[in-house]
């Protein structure tokens, strides 16, 4: 089974500042999943990378693909409170399942 | 259109009892994976159920088995409850895979 690391595993931050969540993986997949998971509710799918050096932008969030498709990471500006949550990156392993990393905890504080 | 839905919300068992958990998939998707999330943890995979039949498996014992039905809801089942079975079971749903995942809210399971 592939493994993926997510870090850092807690992140506490003020309003307003910008921060980097980084996924890595010593496997390449084939594409890669960000999603938030809030308490008590599944996760929510953020958005899917598929191209090695992909980068797509969410409003404030930004996601980027490595170029080897090994990494990946997810930046976001401004940070508010309604983005604090767990967020966790996940890997397509095959054509059945999702190897998920153990997620980063982020707290944004007013 | 509902989105997936999961049965019970939460549930207590002790220590050696079965569990039967509940999902019902968004409309119009065929395919349904199961996955536990331990507290702190990101998901682990269970397995999927397409058409029926068990297409994968993670690295879970047994004990941990499943069905679908026609309308493609799905069970899974957990015998002889151990207490690190105390987890948050996760289901998703998808029309195929490995496409767009909707998870429920998930079955808090207590073991005691």
């Amino acid at each position: 089974t592939q493994l993926l690391e997510q870090s850092p595993q807690f992140l506490s931050i003020q309003e307003g500042e910008n921060l980097t969540v980084y996924c890595n993986s010593s496997s390449v997949f084939s594409s890669l999943q960000w999603y938030r998971q809030e308490p008590g509710e599944g996760p929510v799918l953020l958005v899917t990378v598929v191209t090695g050096g992909e980068v797509k932008k969410l409003k404030r969030l930004t996601f980027q693909f490595g170029d080897a498709r090994k990494d990946s990471s997810l930046h976001i500006t401004a940070a508010q409170p309604g983005d604090t949550g767990l967020y966790l990156c996940a890997g397509a392993e095959g054509a059945q399942k999702l190897v998920f990393g153990q997620g980063t905890r982020l707290t944004i504080n007013p | 259109d509902a989105g997936v839905t999961q049965s019970p919300t939460h549930l207590i068992k002790t220590r050696g009892q079965q569990v039967t958990l509940r999902c019902s998939p968004k409309s119009g998707h065929d395919t349904v994976s199961w996955y536990q999330q331990a507290l702190g943890q990101g998901p682990q995979f269970i397995f999927q159920y397409y058409e029926e039949e068990e297409r994968q498996r993670g690295n879970f014992p047994d004990r941990f088995s499943g069905h679908q039905f026609p309308n493609y809801s799905s069970e899974l089942n957990v015998n002889a409850l151990l207490l690190g079975d105390s987890a948050l079971y996760l289901c998703a749903s998808s029309f195929g895979f490995p496409e767009k995942l909707f998870f429920g809210s998930g079955t808090q399971l207590s073991v005691l």
